[in-house]
């Protein structure tokens, strides 16, 4: 089975700083990563999906990039609304939708 | 707007069943891919289950496999998850979350139904 490992599982940073969070598969899943957003005490939010497409809503300081193996979630500039935790998600399979660990970002 | 209202949560003993429902609006339910996800106390997200928009093809997570079922019911736009045989490590959110548009991500999600497994 695929796994999926995010670094580093915490982040601590102050607003207006950039914020690079990187997601590693075992093996290749081609472009199908997502990310999310949660924030305590809510449901996860889509942020980005296929690796780099971002969704409907959401700021343009959120981007991912990367394909195959390796994936990062960047924040250009970080807002008191982005400290969270952020999940990636394998999406090449509904065989395995498996989650990476999470990443918190903490309030420097 | 699109709705998902997880119910059916609860304390349960261990070795029990519990069956959570997810219904839906605001969406044409049937088109779409259904899972269950969830979240135990302090930790993080975990994929459970998937259903197929017509029902036909069921994914498990191997925690679960044997011991969940997911299904749905379109002229409902309800999705379930039955849940036997329950253990202390299952207690969590759980959550019910549609697929997107595009089919690469969990697009809209539901508040949660928390359930509790303990003697």
């Amino acid at each position: 089975d695929i796994q999926m490992t995010q670094s580093p599982s915490t982040l601590s940073a102050s607003v207006g700083d950039r914020v690079t969070i990187t997601c590693r598969a075992s093996q290749s899943i081609s472009h199908w990563l997502a990310w999310y957003q949660q924030t305590p005490g809510k449901a996860p939010k889509l942020l980005i999906y296929k690796a780099s497409t971002l969704e409907s809503g959401v700021p343009s300081r959120f981007s991912g990039s990367g394909s195959g193996t390796e994936f990062t979630l960047t924040i250009s500039s970080l807002q008191p609304d982005d400290f969270a935790t952020y999940y990636c998600q394998k999406y090449n399979n509904y065989s395995s939708l498996i989650f990476g660990g999470g990443t918190k970002v903490e309030i420097k | 707007e699109v709705q998902l209202v997880e119910s059916g949560g609860g304390l349960v003993q261990p070795g029990g069943s519990l069956r959570l429902s997810c219904a839906t609006s605001g969406v044409t339910f049937s088109v779409y891919a259904m899972s269950w996800v969830r979240q135990a106390p302090g930790q993080g997200l975990e994929w459970v289950s998937t259903i197929s928009g017509s029902g036909g093809f069921t994914y498990y997570a191997d925690s679960v496999k044997g011991r969940f079922t997911i299904s749905r019911d379109n002229s409902k736009n309800t999705l379930y998850l039955q849940m036997n045989s329950l253990r202390a490590e299952d207690t969590a959110l759980y959550y019910c979350a549609k697929d997107g548009r595009a089919v690469a991500g969990f697009e809209h999600w539901g508040q949660g139904t928390l359930v509790t497994v303990s003697s």
